[in-house]
């Protein structure tokens, strides 16, 4: 079983708040990722880690940012947050020389900017 | 540019039947595929995958089917299970990208009992 925790699971807020959406993992992943889902859609890579201190951006833009201090730490932050925003961030780790592809998910954060 | 496409958006199948799932894809790179599933309000788990060097790989009763030089693969469940309603996306891999994964739209699966 997977042990990734994603906070706040729901997060409704307003135009120009600053937001961050947590990510924990405690399996010592190495990799760690952030996509984005808008219902009925793809999920699009927006940041990922390969470890401390390394951070990439995604295939889609997003203005979000993130950092990666601790191994098992991944936060996205949202500096003023917009209705466009409003989707679902889902949280994922892998092990760094995993050659398969497979990811561990959290349970994703809904997060809505009125 | 769509990479993964998963064309049918919903599919229904009676308990006990076989559910088939398919998936397109157009890089002809992609070197590994993966499908997962996902219940509402959860993340998406990994459920089986293939490498592009062969041409089917089972796991009870999920298999999966590759056809690479149609670029199309196959998620086959037999017999299907009311447990096994969910959202099953395809993924794709390719080594070069630092084995970043691509996903498709996803089929929402629905078996009646």
């Amino acid at each position: 079983e997977a042990d990734i925790y994603q906070t706040p699971r729901y997060l409704v807020i307003g135009t120009g708040k600053k937001i961050t959406l947590e990510c924990s993992q405690t399996m010592g992943h190495d990799k760690m990722y952030w996509y984005q889902q808008d219902p009925g859609m793809e999920l699009h890579l927006i940041h990922y880690s390969y470890g401390v201190n390394s951070t990439e951006k995604g295939d889609l833009s997003s203005e979000s940012t993130v950092s990666r201090i601790r191994t098992e730490h991944f936060p996205l932050t949202l500096e003023s947050a917009r209705p466009s925003h409003t989707s679902q961030y889902l949280c994922a780790s892998s092990e760094l020389y995993a050659n398969t592809g497979e990811l561990f998910f959290g349970e994703g954060s809904r997060l809505t900017v009125l | 540019d769509q990479q993964v496409k998963q064309n049918s958006p919903s599919l229904s199948v009676q308990e006990g039947r076989i559910s088939i799932l398919n998936c397109d894809y157009t890089n002809s790179m992609f070197d590994y595929f993966l499908w997962y599933k996902k219940y509402p309000a959860e993340g998406p788990t990994f459920l089986i995958s293939i490498s592009s060097i062969k041409d089917k790989n089972e796991d009870g009763r999920f298999t999966v089917f590759l056809n690479k030089s149609a670029k199309h693969l196959s998620l086959h469940i037999v017999p299907s299970q009311p447990g096994d309603s969910a959202v099953y996306f395809c993924a794709a891999q390719l080594a070069e990208y630092g084995n970043k994964l691509v996903f498709g739209a996803g089929t929402i699966l629905r078996v009646k009992s």
